[in-house]
């Protein structure tokens, strides 16, 4: 399976844009991007997903590169709750597409 | 309108014992994934199950086994517990296709002595 790579952490001012990158340079064609995001004692949560397009919702952006060798998860206006730990995942379009792959993640840390 | 509901909350297990995890899936959903989480880690996928059979299974010995019932909840079954199997273990619901979001619930902690 295409691996991601995510920096360990990151932090933000609170009501400054966010931008959260992902490194997937053995993605596949048909390997769609996710993002999910886990607050301190939660289940993960899932933020937005996309395959070759940007995609916006009501909780962030997702920007991929031409090449889909990267892509960027935009949180317009950072709040404190916004504090978690984001995974970029790769699901393939295949029998074995069903589970999600975490990684270790970014931790992010929003500061007022 | 009900989320994913886990139970119970948290556990404590003695090595060798035998223990039995439960989920509820959200509303409308059909298919339960099971994670284990080990603290500083991210999320490690277990199985998944869909119309009460297991779809796809991850890295995981065959002492963990599951169950899907016809309303569409799950149990997680560990037998012989190693106290590397302290984590928490999460279940996810989501509609069948591949690509659907997977809804989370928080979780039962699972503390091996």
């Amino acid at each position: 399976d295409a691996k991601t790579t995510q920096p360990n952490s990151m932090e933000s001012n609170e009501e400054e844009p966010v931008h959260l990158p992902c490194n997937h340079s053995t993605i596949s064609g048909t390997d769609y991007i996710h993002w999910y995001r886990q607050l301190p004692s939660q289940g993960p949560e899932y933020v937005i997903h996309g395959l070759t397009s940007n995609v916006n919702n009501r909780m962030a952006s997702l920007a991929i590169a031409e090449d889909r060798k990267s892509s960027t998860l935009i949180l317009h206006r950072a709040t404190l709750r916004d504090a978690a730990v984001y995974y970029c995942i790769l699901r393939p379009n295949s029998n074995s597409g069903y589970a999600l792959n975490f990684g270790k993640g970014t931790s992010l840390l929003v500061t007022p | 309108d009900a989320g994913v509901t886990q139970s119970p909350t948290h556990l404590i297990k003695t090595r060798g014992q035998q223990v039995t995890l439960r989920c509820s899936p959200k509303s409308g959903h059909d298919t339960v994934s099971w994670y284990q989480q080990a603290l500083g880690q991210g999320p490690q996928f277990i199985f998944q199950y869909y119309e009460e059979e297991e779809r796809q299974r991850g890295n995981f010995p065959d002492r963990f086994s599951g169950h899907q019932f016809p309303n569409y909840s799950s149990e997680l079954n560990v037998n012989a517990l190693l106290l590397g199997d302290s984590a928490l273990y999460l279940c996810a619901s989501s509609l069948r296709s591949r690509n659907q979001p997977q809804h989370f619930g928080d979780g039962t902690r699972l503390s091996i002595l």
